[in-house]
């Protein structure tokens, strides 16, 4: 159980294309899901909060008109890179937190990640 | 929040023991201490967690002195297919669900 999904696993785009990747929890629901970027050799970086129903909350120095958020039911949220450019090639990661289970504090499950390069 | 220390880099070979140490000096009373591992090119995976003494699961062995001010991950028996990097993160039992905050992690080579 509690199994992440994210769609697409890598994509290439063109720079100045809009690009929408997908992240589904799969068999429980998510009010909260969060989008995390990780460059090669570096660590997660937190950039939004994305709450079902609601306006997602970004990180200091994450553009909210460039990264979309939207997260239209309980098991899915996407994330919208607008405009991209080279320098938004990243790997993007999501994660949720199921919360019928509560043996682990804050237990976080996390999406396989999408590899996005812009050319 | 505690700010954790690792090491950046750790080398094994395989069949050895690998213990990796994370200091969270100004661990709060009410913090925990979670390891998560990160394969390439995969979103990370919960290891372990505790907040004191010892902890052992199927995977890891947690071990946290009585000070609490640091933590060590115990792999027993590495193979090749545990080389990854493993984050040490410390977070208050009462936060709900928040997002994790990683810091560098330990990027851990396990050799033949």
């Amino acid at each position: 159980g509690a199994v992440v999904s994210q769609h697409p696993s890598r994509v290439i785009c063109k720079s100045g294309t809009s690009v929408k990747i997908e992240c589904r929890s799969l068999d429980f629901q998510a009010t909260t899901m969060f989008w995390y970027r990780q460059f090669p050799k570096q660590s997660l970086m937190l950039m939004a909060t994305s709450n079902e129903g609601s306006k997602a909350t970004y990180e200091q120095g994450v553009e909210k008109d460039k990264f979309l958020i939207n997260h239209a039911s309980l098991t899915l949220s996407t994330l919208t890179v607008t405009s991209a450019h080279p320098e938004d090639s990243s790997f993007y990661i999501c994660s949720a937190r199921d919360p019928s289970r509560t043996r682990i504090y804050n237990e976080q499950f996390f999406g396989p990640g999408t590899r996005l390069t812009v050319l | 929040l505690a700010k954790t220390t690792q090491p950046i880099s750790m080398d094994s070979y395989e069949g050895q023991e690998v213990n990796i140490t994370c200091s969270h000096n100004n661990i709060a009373t009410n913090d925990y201490i979670t390891w998560y591992q990160q394969f390439p090119s995969q979103g990370p995976r919960f290891i372990i967690q505790g907040y004191k003494t010892k902890v052992t699961n199927e995977v890891a062995s947690l071990f946290i002195p009585a000070d609490r001010k640091s933590s060590t991950l115990s792999l027993p028996r590495v193979s090749l297919s545990d080389t990854a990097v493993y984050y040490c993160l410390v977070g208050d039992k009462n936060s709900g669900n928040t997002p994790l905050v990683f810091g560098k992690g330990t990027r851990l080579s396990v050799i033949a």
